[in-house]
């Protein structure tokens, strides 16, 4: 079974600060590592996804993240931070032979403030 | 081209009643996912289906059913409503059978039960 753990449930940040939105996850096998943002009253939107290869992984938006196999981490960072970036942001896993289900975090509500 | 669409946007029901919800993927998609996110929380999975066959499902009881249809099309049914069913279900398509199946969200459908 897997299993995401976002460590924090709501991070405000002035707006040009940088962030960091942490994400640890168990499990036993290979997996691919994502992050969604959901903006109010909306679906989900892929910033980035983590499948092989380079462990950071750079997405839209000016995001980026970097998985650490050995930590099992996957923290998302933005150097500078905008107000438009507010939103709530999800870890998620697919993968060890579920490779049709996505397991979330709980998510970590991004506020920027002027 | 157009996105997942999901199908009504809100709903108001009572306890007890029963309840269809829609989901249209991307074209050339085959296979769709539902998702149920309850307030402050992440996605949690629900069923895939491809090619109108169930390949997966997450820890639901069975008052939640679905089906998909020949145009892969899909409805999420849950009977016998509760108040905790109250929460925005999302649907997401993919394109692809093994590997890795990036999925696109739909907006959600918000269901509240009263």
């Amino acid at each position: 079974a897997q299993s995401v753990t976002q460590l924090d449930s709501q991070v405000p940040v002035f707006e040009e600060a940088p962030v960091e939105l942490r994400c640890n996850y168990s499990s036993s096998v290979s997996v691919y590592l994502f992050w969604y943002v959901q903006y109010p009253n909306q679906g989900l939107q892929l910033l980035l996804k983590y499948l092989s290869g380079s462990t950071l992984v750079k997405g839209i938006n000016g995001f980026e993240a970097e998985f650490n196999k050995s930590q099992t981490s996957f923290h998302l960072r933005k150097p500078s931070v905008h107000i438009s970036d507010t939103a709530e942001y999800f870890c998620a896993v697919e993968g060890g032979g579920s490779n049709y289900k996505l397991t979330f975090g709980k998510g970590t509500l991004l506020t920027v403030n002027p | 081209d157009a996105g997942v669409t999901q199908s009504p946007t809100h709903l108001i029901k009572t306890r007890g009643q029963h309840v269809t919800l829609r989901c249209s993927p991307i074209s050339g998609h085959k296979s769709v996912s539902w998702y149920q996110q309850v307030l402050g929380q992440g996605p949690q999975f629900i069923f895939q289906y491809y090619e109108k066959e169930e390949r997966g499902r997450g820890n639901f009881p069975d008052r939640f059913s679905a089906r998909q249809f020949p145009n892969y099309s899909s409805e999420l049914n849950v009977n016998a409503l509760l108040l905790g069913d109250s929460a925005l279900y999302l649907c997401a398509s993919s394109g692809r059978t093994s590997g890795y199946n990036e999925q696109f969200f739909g907006p959600g459908t918000r269901l509240t039960v009263l």
